[in-house]
Formats: structure tokens, sequence, C-alpha cells
């Protein structure tokens, strides 16, 4: 069966830590893959995505994420993060052009001084 | 702001009424989806336009759900009879038809008494 899976349900890190979020996949091709935030009582704001090609990606807020076929993972990473990274981080995947995405279960970050 | 609005922000109402959800998108997306998120978990998939046309619908949509996007514009999501299990956050996104990234709203949150 096609899944997502981040196998950390709740992170805690320190203010000027890095960060590490994991994130595995299961399906038959390489999916579109995504990482979304979302903050308390916000909707998701996206990012970054991978299609093809560089298999780093970058995306907004610092944040940087690594896609490995090999392994089926598209883990996110952040080198030093801040208190206003605190939030919930969600994988998802795409399986075909017209974006109806599978989510994770999400990944919550404390940030702690 | 021009981003993804949703209207309301908030509905609390009695079990068995019926409840209607607007979603505003933004204007030169084509696609438009509605996801459903309970707390703890990722969003789940729901139903997806494109242009006016509703062309996939989950089968965690019952019979008492229904979606419209009348001329290719605002979508409207409907449950009738509401039940306490419908509780939850309905996000709306939209997405330009390539690249394939989708935009979420902030949400209604729906509690059912």
């Amino acid at each position: 069966a096609q899944s997502v899976t981040q196998p950390d349900i709740h992170i805690t890190v320190s203010e000027g830590a890095s960060l590490e979020l994991r994130c595995n996949y299961s399906y038959g091709a390489t999916p579109y893959l995504f990482w979304y935030v979302q903050s308390p009582g916000q909707g998701l704001q996206l990012l970054l995505k991978y299609f093809s090609g560089d298999t780093l990606v970058q995306g907004i807020k610092g944040f940087e994420a690594e896609f490995k076929r090999s392994q089926s993972s598209f883990n996110l990473r952040k080198p030093s993060v801040h208190w206003s990274d605190a939030a919930e981080y969600f994988c998802a995947v795409a399986t075909d052009s017209w974006g109806k995405f599978q989510f994770g279960a999400g990944t919550q970050v404390v940030v702690t001084p | 702001d021009t981003g993804v609005s949703q209207d309301p922000r908030h509905k609390i109402t009695k079990r068995g009424q019926n409840v209607t959800f607007r979603c505003d998108p933004i204007s030169e997306h084509n696609r438009l989806y509605w996801y459903r998120q309970t707390l703890g978990q990722g969003p789940e998939f729901l139903t997806y336009f494109q242009n006016e046309a509703q062309l996939e619908k989950s089968r965690l949509l019952s019979d008492r759900f229904s979606a419209e996007r009348p001329k290719g514009s605002f979508s409207t999501l409907e449950i009738q009879r509401t039940e306490q299990g419908d509780s939850a956050m309905y996000l709306c996104a939209s997405s330009p038809l390539e690249p394939m990234e989708a935009f979420f709203g902030q949400g209604t949150r729906l509690t059912v008494v």
C-alpha cells in the first residue's frame, strides 16, 4: 500500500541547534515530494518541493531537503533553528501531476531556549 | 492579501444540522482541493476540481458531503446532517496547472456538538 511515514511524532531542539526531520515514502515510482509547515491555527505553508534533478533542494526560511531514492526518503534539515521554527511539519507526496497529496502524520517541533 | 481565503474560520453546529463552507482560491489557479484534518493527523484528501469539473472524490466523502465550484471560481463544501465525527479542520488549497504547487487557506474549524 502507498504510504508516507514520519517516524518522529515529536522533536525537541535547542535554539541554535541543527534540526533534521525524517520522511519515508512507499510508492512504485518517484513521487513529487513536498514539505509543509503549519503553525497553530494556521493553514499549511510550503517550505520546499522536489520534482526531479538535483537531489538537494533549498527552501524558504533556511530549510533544505535531500531526496535519496535508494532509501525512499526526503529528509528536511535546518542548520540552526530559531524559536519561530516551532511548529508542526508535514511531509507530503503526490503520485501524479495534478496534485492529490498524501500527507504524513506530522512532526511537532518544540524549540527550547 | 491574494492568498486562499476560507470562510468561516470557525463553525459550531448542532448534530443533524447542515453546514456550508466557502473557499476563494488564488484567482489564476485552475485547480482547487479540499482536505480534512483531524487532531494529530496530516490532512486527508477529500476532493479535487480542475476549473468547474470535479475530477475526483475520496471514499472519505460520504453522500452527506457535496462540493461545487460553479464557473471555476470559488468553491463550496456542504455537509448535510452533521455528525460528531465530522468535527475537524477543513482545508482548501489551490494550484496552477504548472508548476504543481498547492497553496493552502487557513481552514475552517468545524465543531459538531
